[in-house]
């Protein structure tokens, strides 16, 4: 059964520093998703991604974000200069279309640590 | 704006005993209605969700939802639990406009004994 993978499964970095997060999603998805949960918190929309650009984007995703599709099955999250509030577990999702209500799969999650 | 509130972050239940996890939502368009699933060590999974139609929806595993507008309400039900149903269940919402963005409630983790 296809399934969107991300890796790492986990990731600690230094307050500062530069992390890619990285997703396959399923192969004939068109539509790619950013998600994070903090600890104790909602999971919350990050961007949505559609036809190698940005469709939408959520007040969290400041210039420190940023998104890329490099090649024609990766899709990175970005964040330049990691702050400790960016710890956070990091899901990446894809559907085949964009109309709500088409199922959107889900990666396990990155849990990203910021020391 | 669209907001999600899952009133219960824990629910422990026996198993094959009933259980309701509770859902409401606001918002000022129309939405679309979903339950997603997440087992331990595993991504979000759909259960089931509400687009139009029957109020009432239902998974292939025996969990249920009934859509209420005036309530505003898309409350889970299963009427015999399993050992193999303790996971966190997030409840999702989606504006009927929109290019697919989900905003969540808080999860509930269902805790299933013996």
């Amino acid at each position: 059964e296809p399934e969107v993978t991300q890796t790492p499964s986990h990731q600690v970095t230094q307050m500062g520093q530069e992390v890619i997060l990285r997703c396959v999603p399923i192969s004939n998805h068109l539509y790619f998703y950013w998600y994070r949960q903090i600890l104790g918190q909602k999971v919350e929309f990050l961007v949505s991604f559609y036809n190698n650009e940005i469709s939408e984007k959520s007040e969290i995703f400041d210039d420190q974000f940023s998104v890329e599709r490099p090649d024609g099955s990766n899709f990175t999250l970005k964040i330049r200069s990691t702050k400790l509030e960016d710890s956070a577990m990091y899901f990446c999702a894809s559907s085949q279309a964009g109309r709500t209500g088409t199922e959107a799969f889900f990666g396990q999650g990155t849990r990203l640590t910021v020391v | 704006a669209q907001s999600v509130t899952q009133l219960d972050s824990q629910v422990p239940v026996f198993e094959e005993a009933p259980v309701e996890l509770r859902c409401n939502y606001s918002s000022s368009v129309s939405v679309y209605l979903f339950w997603y699933v997440q087992y331990p060590n595993q991504g979000l999974q759909l259960l089931l969700k509400y687009l139009s139609g029957s109020t009432l929806v239902e998974s292939i595993n025996g969990f249920e939802a009934e859509f209420n507008k005036s309530q505003t309400s898309f409350h889970l039900r299963k009427p015999s639990v399993h050992i193999s149903d303790t996971a966190e269940y997030f409840c999702a919402v989606s504006p009927t406009s929109n290019t697919g963005k989900l905003i969540f409630g808080q999860g509930t983790t269902l805790q299933v004994k013996p």
